[in-house]
């Protein structure tokens, strides 16, 4: 079967720095995403890597690793504007979209 | 703005009431898809469609029913709704299948 997981929850302060994980088995790979959602509100995509290291955008990087079928999404500067659940998903051999639950992030001051 | 959009954004329906929920894009993307969302999951692939080619997922139970009459506009259908299907329904587009997903608003769906 296809499978991806990441935590259910983490807590970060403010101004920090925290790391998503993400682990996936999947019938091939065409790619990974990451998506942040806010509650009640659609996602919206924030990265994408196909090759193996480290894609930096502004505040936000994402890295991949396709021999260990893991992944990350890095935030740095932590904003309260961040809590939100960040959702990695995984393009795989016949291009659909397989999704994870999510990751909740919680920001305190 | 290119965009994709979503109405109603709130729909209520009673118990076995039909329902149609649309979905428009100016983004003229070829790949429309249509998502339910449950709160705290992933969101679950219902259709797709690439251009006119319709594709159901194979666990999208036959009370799911997707028209796409043109490129910028898709309709998901519900039959006859039940409590379970109470969700936040996800409208999203992209330029082909390996591309990143635009999402729409998203329709958040009550069952009386």
């Amino acid at each position: 079967g296809q499978n991806i997981d990441q935590p259910t929850e983490m807590t970060a302060t403010e101004g920090a720095i925290v790391q998503i994980n993400c682990t996936y088995q999947t019938s091939g790979f065409n790619g990974l995403f990451w998506y942040q959602q806010h509650a009640g509100e659609a996602p919206t995509f924030l990265s994408y890597n196909v090759l193996d290291g480290l894609e930096e955008k502004g505040r936000f990087s994402s890295f991949l690793s396709r021999s260990k079928g893991y992944s990350y999404l890095l935030l740095k500067e932590l904003q309260m504007k961040d809590s939100a659940s960040y959702l990695c998903a995984v393009l795989d051999s016949n291009y659909q979209l397989i999704w994870g639950a999510g990751t909740k992030l919680i920001i305190k001051p | 703005d290119a965009m994709v959009i979503q109405n109603p954004r709130y729909q209520v329906t009673q118990f076995g009431k039909p329902v149609t929920l649309s979905c428009s894009q100016t983004l003229n993307h070829n790949v429309m898809y249509w998502y339910q969302q449950k709160s705290s999951q992933a969101p679950k692939l219902l259709f797709h469609y690439y251009d006119k080619d319709f594709n159901n997922e194979a666990d999208t139970p036959d009370n799911f029913q997707s028209r796409r009459p043109n490129t910028s506009f898709c309709f998901l259908d519900i039959r006859s709704p039940g409590l379970g299907d109470a969700a936040m329904y996800l409208c999203a587009t992209s330029r082909d299948e390996y591309n990143e997903q635009f999402f729409g608003p998203g329709t958040r769906l009550t069952v009386l």
